[in-house]
């Protein structure tokens, strides 16, 4: 069992839905959980960020984590075809080693 | 905006061959990353530096692998003799310091496509 299991879709919806990714993991030592989105043929950036559990709200996205079910999820209201590009989950236990998910390729369809 | 940048942005080459990758960082990180992402899965770790130090090579394939960072600014990994396996993302990560991922944000350059025929 890898360490952080991620779908990696392709997740198609149409635009101005909600878009629910998530990622599970198995490592309890993990306490800052990251969300990443890479376009094509570019570089990850780092998009939303939590530390231990709980919920985080940046303009349309909101992260949540339980690590009781050691279970994250990112949610991206009133998607826009921008948001087309493959969302990363990454993990760590505090040190600056980061553990990513295989990454969901999300297509927004206007 | 500061940015890491990479070149070259693509490269093919036949097994065998050696390649050579180069980044430089965002002026004034320390600490410096090269990651592997194939196709369809998560970047991974391949070396980190701090400063000219290696701090990490334990998933870096030596045998064929090699990274350097000279006079800790920029930083050369090199591949001798490429292997079809090798057909990756090469990306490069910066950071201020080591540390934890809040505080010493780690950011990417666009990556090196490697093809190897």
């Amino acid at each position: 069992q890898k360490e952080v299991e991620q779908d990696p879709g392709p997740l198609s919806v149409p635009e101005g839905a909600i878009v629910s990714l998530n990622c599970t993991y198995s490592n309890s030592a993990f306490q800052y959980f990251m969300w990443y989105r890479q376009y094509s043929r570019k570089g990850p950036e780092l998009l939303m960020y939590t530390y231990s559990s709980g919920n985080k709200e940046d303009g349309r996205f909101t992260a949540q984590v339980d690590k009781s079910s050691k279970y994250i999820s990112l949610f991206i209201r009133d998607s826009q075809p921008s948001d087309s590009a493959t969302y990363l989950c990454a993990m760590s236990a505090g040190d600056d080693k980061i553990i990513f998910g295989k990454g969901t390729r999300l297509h927004i369809l206007p | 905006e500061a940015e890491v940048a990479q070149s070259p942005r693509y490269k093919i080459t036949e097994k065998s061959q050696a390649v050579a990758f180069w980044c430089d960082p965002i002026s004034g990180h320390a600490t410096l990353y090269w990651y592997r992402q194939i196709l369809g899965q998560g970047p991974e770790l391949l070396v980190q530096f701090q400063d000219e130090s290696v701090v990490d090579d334990s998933q870096l394939p030596k045998d064929r692998f090699s990274a350097e960072r000279l006079k800790g600014v920029d930083s050369t990994l090199k591949i001798q003799p490429a292997e079809l396996g090798d057909s990756a993302m090469y990306l490069c990560a910066s950071s201020i310091q080591q540390g934890t991922p809040l505080t010493d944000t780690q950011y990417f350059g666009p990556g090196t496509r490697l093809t190897v025929l």
